[in-house]
């Protein structure tokens, strides 16, 4: 149901940098609406790691870092570490003729090898 | 430390109910919009219901309106959604969140609800209807 698609999967080596992209369409992250991006670590709440597409909340680490071009929008993570394994989920608003509301694209687990 | 503790999942058959709770600590809960958001494995994350900062104004996702609602006392910092005739498809992780909006330095404006993104995540509460 998610109408913000991201791959199931990425893994990548410590020190290692991945990226993630959330590809939506011109009723949501092409309409200009901001990208927000969060962390689901195992066993404990999620974390908020961007917002507005690529703005970084004091206390996450500038190894974490979001942009935005046209319909998609990207998450990277530089310097991999292993506390990063988790899943991350991007979001945005979606507004068409019938119904107006936030989305979330369909998640990624990151995996450090 | 800002913290959202959810309480009052369980295990229920189709057509009850369940009154979920979240209270709040480390933030001014009245200052803040809050969200109920909802996760299961087939649909993914959902945006369940929203309320405004003074408990006025609420939003639901067409699913489950007429049979939810969201409201709040911000005299005890807490969040609450009554959820009636449950169905099967709500069997889901539920999250309290709240909502914060930022200042667009181009604009001089703060954004408006579609730019609103979560800053802190309770832990959620399961809710399983079977």
């Amino acid at each position: 149901q998610s109408v913000l698609t991201q791959p199931s999967s990425v893994s990548g080596a410590p020190g290692q940098r991945v990226t993630i992209s959330c590809t939506g369409s011109s009723s949501n992250i092409g309409a200009g609406y901001d990208v927000h991006w969060y962390q689901f670590p195992p066993g404990r709440p999620p974390k908020l790691l961007i917002y507005g597409n690529d703005n970084r909340p004091s206390g996450v680490p500038d190894r974490f870092s979001g942009s935005k071009s046209g319909t998609s929008a990207s998450l990277a993570i530089t310097g991999l570490q292993a506390e990063d394994e988790a899943d991350y989920y991007c979001q945005s608003y979606d507004s068409t003729l019938t119904e107006s509301t936030y989305v979330f694209g369909t998640g990624t687990k990151v995996t450090v090898l | 430390e800002v913290e959202l503790v959810e309480s009052g999942g369980g295990l229920v058959q189709p057509g009850e109910s369940l009154r979920l709770s979240c209270v709040a600590s480390g933030l001014t809960f009245s200052s803040y919009a809050m969200r109920w958001v909802r996760q299961t494995p087939e649909k993914g994350l959902e945006w369940v219901s929203g309320i405004n900062a003074r408990g006025n104004s609420s939003q639901y996702t067409d699913s489950v309106k007429g049979r939810f609602t969201v409201s709040r006392d911000n005299s005890k910092n807490t969040l609450f959604l009554q959820m009636n005739s449950l169905r099967v498809e709500d069997t889901a992780v539920y999250y309290c969140a709240n909502q914060k909006t930022y200042y667009d330095v181009l604009t001089g404006s703060y954004k408006g609800s579609p730019f609103y993104f979560i800053d802190v995540w309770g832990k959620g509460t399961t809710v399983t209807v079977s």
